[in-house]
């Protein structure tokens, strides 16, 4: 199957710093990645829609100035975590479609947040 | 927007046994049916999927199995083995066609040997 790259696997950080997460699709071009948060033991939550060159979608309840979504290639989506907090401690994951109209999702190894 | 109910949440099984987990919908124009693996600190692997044109898909051991008049989709595990412990989602396109997958809450396999 497709390969989606997420880096780093886990980042430990201050309270009030910025964390940046990056999603790449190594073999295919994903106009379109998405952006989930995962709590233990919980299914995952849907974040947000990545769009190459336009504006991220973001789900209800989440905040758009605290999770800053860049999709600036067809291969490249980030997710920044901004003045990150210990509520924001959490397992990311991003995930890719091909763009060629298939409807597996397939989804990167994930980052562990720990805000201190 | 869809919603999908997964059961059990805990499943234990002796090693060669079988493992069924169910997923149920309530949207009937739901069309793609995926199940996902996750290990302990990964991003979940897509396993196996299927289609509303076919009831029913196998791939080696595992096979899904979906019932589009009473709204459920089963995954079936036989011959188990601790390798197979695991948490197990089904998902569903959340809407349209190359939207984003909700989840169920997960299964968490345990395959004793």
């Amino acid at each position: 199957g497709a390969v989606v790259s997420q880096h780093p696997s886990r980042v430990i950080c201050k309270s009030g710093t910025s964390v940046k997460i990056e999603c790449r699709s190594l073999d295919f071009q994903a106009t379109t990645m998405f952006w989930y948060r995962q709590f233990p033991k919980k299914s995952l939550m849907l974040m947000a829609t990545s769009n190459e060159g336009s504006k991220a979608t973001y789900e209800q309840g989440v905040e758009k100035d605290k999770f800053l979504i860049n999709h600036a290639s067809l291969t490249l989506s980030t997710l920044t975590v901004t003045s990150a907090h210990p509520e924001d401690s959490s397992f990311y994951i991003c995930s890719a479609r091909e763009d060629r109209g298939l409807e597996k999702l397939f989804f990167g190894s994930g980052t562990q947040l720990s805000v201190l | 927007g869809e919603n999908v109910e997964q059961h059990p949440s805990t499943l234990s099984v002796q090693e060669g046994d079988s493992a069924v987990i169910k997923c149920t919908y309530s949207d009937s124009a739901s069309n793609y049916f995926p199940w996902y693996k996750q290990e302990l600190g990964k991003g979940p692997q897509l396993i196996i999927d299927i289609r509303s044109n076919v009831g029913e898909k196998k791939d080696q051991r595992i096979a899904v199995t979906l019932n589009k008049t009473a709204k459920h989709f089963s995954l079936h595990i036989t011959e188990t083995q601790p390798e197979d412990s695991a948490v197990y989602f089904c998902a569903l396109p959340r809407s349209q066609a190359g939207t984003a997958l909700i989840f169920g809450k997960g299964t968490t396999l345990s395959v004793s040997s």
